[in-house]
């Protein structure tokens, strides 16, 4: 099973600034299979990048997503309030089929 | 716009089973498969198992296999997460989340989840 590790595990940042979010897998990771969600309290996650550096439908270019193999990063840009959730990081594995997820980046705004 | 609509909560016992539903609107329910994941307290996110919206087949994650079903009626566009043998460990919020479609992998619209509680 592949182990998604996230970090850190908070980060606190001022509006404007850039939050950079790391997800390191235990195995490679096929690009098209890496994922990153934001979830804020008690709402479902929301998908922001899908195939490690596609934005969602509806995301703003403040979000990008890069990375390959085992090392996979989320920049935001130009920090808003409303950016204040913990993110996630997901992939899917064919071999047996498998989706895990990372435990998750908590990101405040000051 | 794609939605969900997810049953109510449910409380049950150690040894009992538990089916929740998923009812989808805003797009055509054959045409992506349907997940469940779920989120227990201060864990990660747990993927169940997957259903193809169109011919119905089933992936199951390995942990649950044996005791997760999960099921759909096409002409009601909604899908059904079953689980059975329910331990203190299975108190979760389970959601469903639609298929973005391959060659990625990944969830494109979620519902706003069912609380399932084991409780004595």
């Amino acid at each position: 099973e592949i182990v998604l590790t996230q970090s850190p595990g908070t980060l606190s940042l001022s509006p404007g600034e850039r939050a950079t979010l790391s997800c390191r897998a235990s195995q490679s990771v096929s690009s098209s299979h890496l994922a990153w969600y934001q979830q804020k309290p008690g709402q479902a996650p929301r998908l922001l990048i899908f195939a490690a550096s596609r934005r969602a439908t509806g995301i703003p270019d403040r979000f990008s997503g890069s990375g390959s193999g085992t090392d996979f990063t989320l920049i935001i840009s130009r920090l808003e309030p409303e950016d204040s959730a913990v993110y996630f990081c997901q992939q899917y594995d064919s071999s047996p089929p498998l989706y895990t997820f990372g435990q998750g980046t908590k990101l405040e705004i000051k | 716009q794609v939605q969900f609509v997810h049953s109510g909560a449910e409380v049950k016992r150690p040894g009992a089973s538990v089916k929740v539903s998923c009812k989808a609107s805003g797009y055509t329910f054959s045409f992506h498969a349907i997940h469940w994941v779920r989120q227990a307290p201060g864990q990660r996110l747990e993927w169940l198992g997957w259903i193809n919206g169109g011919i119905g087949d089933t992936k199951y994650a390995q942990r649950f296999q044996g005791r997760v079903t999960i099921t759909r009626d096409t002409s009601a566009s909604t899908a059904y997460m079953e689980l059975s043998s329910l331990t203190y460990e299975d108190t979760a919020v389970y959601y469903c989340a639609r298929d973005g479609g391959s060659p990625e992998y990944y969830f494109d619209y979620w519902g706003q989840g069912t609380l399932v509680t084991v409780s004595s």
